[in-house]
C-alpha cells in the first residue's frame, strides 16, 4: 500500500514564482487536508476537501488554492510564493472526516527565497 | 474554533521513567482527542484516539491516554520509556463538525541512557 505520497520531497522557488505541490491516496479516503508546519506552531491546516468537488479553508488558507476533481488527488498551488510560505507542507487523509484517523504524508520541504 | 495547549515544548526522561506529556483542550463540548507522533523527516502517525467510551485509551508502542472531561485534559503517558520514543509528539482535537483538526504546538520528547 503506497497510503498517502507527496511530490515533490523537496523544492526551491524564487518569490513571485507559482507551483503546485502534488498528493495523491489510494485508499479510497474521501476526506483530505493539507498542513503547514512551522517550528513552535504545530501543524496549521489550510484547505480541506471532504470528496470529489468539494472544498473548504482552513485557519490560514491565503496565498493557496486547491481542487478536488478525483477521490485520489488533492493538489495544493502556490500562485505566486512568499517568503513566508518557506515551510513543510503535509497532506493528510481518512475515511471520513477528522473524527477518523488522519493518514499522512512524508511531507515537502519547501524553501522560498 | 478549538484550541489545543501543550504544555512544555521540550520533555526530557531517563530510559526507563515514566513519560508524561500534557494535553488540554478548549472545547464546550466533548470533541474526538488524538496523539500523533512524528520522526525526523517522516509524517506523522497516530498513536491513539479518543472519540467515545472508556476515557482510558490504549495505543501503540505502550502509550496511553486519560480523557478528564472535567478537567479539559488528555494527557499521554507512558510507563517506562524507551530510546526508541525519542521523537516530536503531537496532541490534536476534531472540531464538532468532524471537518477540521486543531493540532499543538508539540512536545520533543528526548529519551537519556
Amino acid at each position: 500500500n503506497a497510503g498517502v505520497t507527496q511530490t515533490p520531497k523537496f523544492q526551491v522557488l524564487k518569490t513571485g514564482q507559482s507551483m503546485t505541490l502534488q498528493c495523491a491516496q489510494d485508499m479510497n479516503h474521501e476526506y483530505m487536508s493539507w498542513y503547514r508546519q512551522d517550528p513552535g506552531m504545530g501543524l496549521r491546516l489550510i484547505h480541506y476537501s471532504v470528496g470529489a468537488g468539494i472544498t473548504d479553508q482552513g485557519e490560514v488558507p491565503n496565498g493557496y488554492n486547491v481542487s478536488r476533481s478525483t477521490t485520489e488527488d488533492f493538489p495544493l498551488r502556490l500562485l505566486s510564493a512568499a517568503p513566508s510560505q518557506t515551510s513543510v507542507y503535509f497532506c493528510a487523509s481518512s475515511y471520513s472526516g477528522t473524527n477518523q484517523p488522519q493518514h499522512f504524508g512524508d511531507g515537502t520541504r519547501l524553501s522560498i527565497l | 474554533a478549538q484550541s489545543v495547549t501543550q504544555l512544555g515544548s521540550h520533555v526530557s526522561v531517563s530510559e526507563g521513567a515514566l513519560v508524561l506529556l500534557r494535553c488540554n483542550y478548549s472545547s464546550s463540548v466533548p470533541p474526538y482527542l488524538f496523539w500523533y507522533v512524528q520522526y525526523p523527516n517522516q509524517g506523522l502517525q497516530l498513536l491513539l484516539k479518543y472519540t467515545t467510551g472508556a476515557t482510558l485509551v490504549k495505543g501503540i508502542n505502550g502509550f496511553e491516554a486519560e480523557f478528564k472531561k472535567s478537567e479539559t485534559s488528555f494527557h499521554l503517558t507512558k510507563p517506562s520509556a524507551h530510546m526508541s520514543d525519542a521523537a516530536e509528539y503531537f496532541c490534536a482535537v476534531s472540531d464538532t463538525t468532524g471537518n477540521q483538526f486543531y493540532f499543538g504546538t508539540g512536545t520533543s520528547l528526548t529519551v537519556i541512557p
